[in-house]
């Protein structure tokens, strides 16, 4: 069966911290998406990459970065943790353009509590 | 400016009763259409998608959805919900070219027995 894996389920973390969110898949996917899910706010782009070392900014890219090194992992970066981006980040891939028909294929979601 | 508005935040629906849940879009090209399904503390899963041919999709767990290009609707249908069903619901478009989904803000789910 296909994955998506997230690193941790559940991440607190202190102000100011460099935090680091780590997504692989296993399905030879170019594509790969980091969003961020708050309640009343539905999901919310923050980066994607559409190729190794590719990326493009989402909505929402102010105090994070991307790091696409290999096909099957991509990590998001938050510079210097704040308060604002507790929040559930969830990580997908797909296939590349062409065959988006198929959906993104989802991990289980990072719950980040900064205190 | 593309979008996705999903009118009803919660809907609460008896168990056995038929579902329909609302999807509005809006967007430039032939969008692909999609219907995710987030139970409690867990990621999200495809229910279905539309990108062409026959207008109405069947998904898994018994869900469709009936495209309407005239109405730039989406709206996804059960015709008995199970208790199982209680989830939060999220329409997405997207296009060929690989851009990333458009999802809607969400409607949560619950099933009253």
């Amino acid at each position: 069966d296909v994955k998506v894996t997230q690193s941790s389920r559940y991440l607190v973390k202190r102000t100011g911290e460099k935090v680091f969110l780590e997504c692989v898949q296993d399905m030879d996917h170019e594509n790969m998406f980091w969003y961020r899910q708050d309640p009343g706010l539905g999901l919310r782009l923050i980066y994607f990459s559409y190729d190794v070392k590719m990326k493009e900014k989402g909505d929402i890219p102010e105090g994070y970065s991307v790091s696409r090194e290999k096909k099957e992992r991509f990590s998001l970066i938050l510079e210097s943790a704040s308060t604002n981006q507790t929040s559930m980040y969830l990580c997908a891939s797909r296939l590349p353009s062409g065959q988006g028909g198929r959906g993104y294929t989802f991990g289980s979601g990072t719950r980040l509590t900064v205190v | 400016a593309q979008s996705v508005t999903q009118p009803d935040i919660h809907i609460t629906v008896s168990e056995g009763a038929s579902l329909e849940l609302r999807c509005n879009y809006s967007y430039g090209a032939t969008p692909y259409l999609f219907w995710y399904v987030q139970s409690p503390g867990q990621g999200l899963q495809l229910l279905l998608k539309y990108f062409s041919g026959d207008t109405l999709v069947q998904g898994i767990k018994g869900f469709e959805a009936e495209f309407k290009r005239s109405q730039s609707s989406f709206n996804l249908r059960k015709p008995s919900v199970h208790w199982s069903d209680a989830a939060e619901y999220f329409c997405a478009v997207g296009a060929q070219a690989g851009t990333a989904l458009i999802f809607g803000k969400g409607t949560t789910l619950s099933v009253s027995s």
